[in-house]
């Protein structure tokens, strides 16, 4: 089982929106609503963002939304913040192989 | 509130074998079940497999079966991951991390043990 495939990186300037693409294959993303996404800040734990394709933790701010078309789940930052630049990662359920990251992007706040 | 606390840094020589713990609090700790996840310097997330704490069942990644036991003491709510037979390449952070009850609703992370591999 390969990772989901996402963009090496992405920028926006700050109040613009930025979207991440998460390709996976019929037999993953495509098959289960089963997406999550997760920030990265350099040396820091993961946390969680979304969840279920489109569900936030709480705490989560509303300007991070998550979709999901095919075998591609996106996330949406809009309205992005200095303190969003980091490495994000998707992740889905995959019968074969139980769970499957995503191979990261990193997002710049210009 | 709910807290994963890990081991402290490993050195190991290659060929040896490593054993991280993750101990978990706050919350009734056979309900949920426990991940692995690493992370190579400079590199991205990786799943290394899932400890069923409700009875000592484990799945792993596919990668990883025949190196990799995960084990758990309930009457202590801790988790083990042993990595045997290590290579340069398993030179990692690796991490704990709870689910919700959802599928990859994983909003508790330990905080991180670093093992280096090198002779």
């Amino acid at each position: 089982q390969s990772a989901l495939t996402q963009p090496p990186s992405t920028s926006g300037s700050p109040g613009q929106s930025v979207t991440i693409s998460c390709t996976g294959t019929s037999s993953d993303v495509g098959a289960y609503n089963h997406v999550s996404w997760f920030q990265q800040h350099p040396g820091k734990v993961p946390k969680l963002m979304i969840y279920e394709v489109n569900k936030r933790p709480s705490g989560v701010p509303d300007r991070f939304s998550g979709s999901k078309s095919g075998n591609t789940a996106s996330l949406t930052v809009s309205g992005l913040q200095a303190e969003d630049e980091a490495d994000y990662y998707c992740s889905t359920y995959a019968a074969s192989t139980y769970y499957v990251f995503g191979t990261g992007t990193k997002v710049t706040v210009l | 509130q709910v807290q994963l606390v890990q081991s402290g840094a490993e050195a190991k020589e290659p060929g040896a074998s490593v054993k991280v713990s993750c101990k978990a609090s706050g919350y009734t700790f056979t309900n949920y079940k426990i991940h692995w996840v690493r992370q190579a310097p400079g590199l991205g997330l990786e799943w290394m497999g899932i400890s069923n704490t409700g009875d000592d069942g484990s799945r792993l990644a596919q990668k990883f079966q025949g190196r990799v036991t995960m084990t758990r003491d309930a009457s202590t709510g801790t988790v083990y991951m042993e990595l045997s037979r290590l290579r340069s390449e398993d030179t990692a952070i690796y991490y704990c991390t709870r689910d919700g009850g959802h599928w990859g609703d994983n909003e508790y992370w330990g905080q991180g043990t670093l093992v280096t591999v090198s002779s």
